[in-house]
């Protein structure tokens, strides 16, 4: 069975970092595409990131420059380094990936991120 | 365009048929995936690519797509389908992903 459980959320002051981490098993995290998906309160999804098992990454714009997608092997675990963080950042921070691309199979059960002075 | 785009607010009878749309230029080239969401809950998975649905997934639910159009039609609505649904693809430059803003379903 796969399992994805993120931690690292918490409360942050703006211009903060923060680093999530999201532990799989169940299956290879350097073999397949890990993403990252937020939702803000009320509201919809947003993708945030993704690395593919050759190691190519990719932001949506608003976190470009920022945010840091990279996955440890040895331990089987996805990151998410967040730099520079204001108050539109704070959203519940999912993991996912799946076999098909862009359609996300796994989820983890998500970590809060709050960016709150 | 890298946005999808959902009509906020669906209902249907319980029973009844409701197709759930998604539109967008990136479909033209890219199959749309869709996600159901209850409240307080990660999102599932409930159909992916040009028509497959991941196991356990009731056979009620079945996906089309034509020209910038995506649909999820769930025929025979039952009341534990009332959920938020969005569908997501990849952006025109097939880097990116983008996800619709979501479309709330009522079934009454």
């Amino acid at each position: 069975e796969v399992q994805l459980v993120e931690s690292g959320g918490g409360l942050v002051q703006p211009g903060g970092s923060l680093r999530l981490s999201c532990a799989a098993s169940g299956f290879t995290v350097s073999s397949n595409y890990m993403s990252w998906v937020r939702q803000a309160p009320g509201k919809g999804l947003e993708w945030v990131s993704v690395i593919y098992a050759g190691g190519d990454t990719y932001y949506t714009d608003s976190v470009k420059g920022r945010f840091t997608i990279s996955r440890d092997n040895s331990k089987n675990t996805l990151y998410l380094q967040m730099n520079s963080l204001r108050a539109e950042d704070t959203a519940v921070y999912y993991c996912a990936s799946g076999i098909v691309v862009s359609a996300l199979k796994y989820w983890g059960q998500g970590t809060l991120v709050t960016v709150s002075s | 365009s890298s946005e999808l785009t959902q009509d906020p607010t669906v209902s249907v009878a319980l029973g009844q048929t409701v197709r759930i749309t998604c539109q967008g230029d990136s479909l033209r080239n890219y199959y749309a995936n869709w996600y159901q969401q209850k409240l307080g809950q990660a999102p599932i998975l409930v159909m992916y690519g040009r028509n497959n649905r991941p196991s356990g997934i009731p056979d009620r639910f079945s996906g089309s797509s034509s020209g910038n159009t995506a649909s999820l039609t769930i025929t025979g609505a039952q009341a534990e389908d009332e959920a938020d649904y969005y569908c997501n693809s990849r952006d025109s430059s097939g880097n990116h992903w983008v996800f619709g803003g979501g479309t709330k379903l009522t079934v009454l």
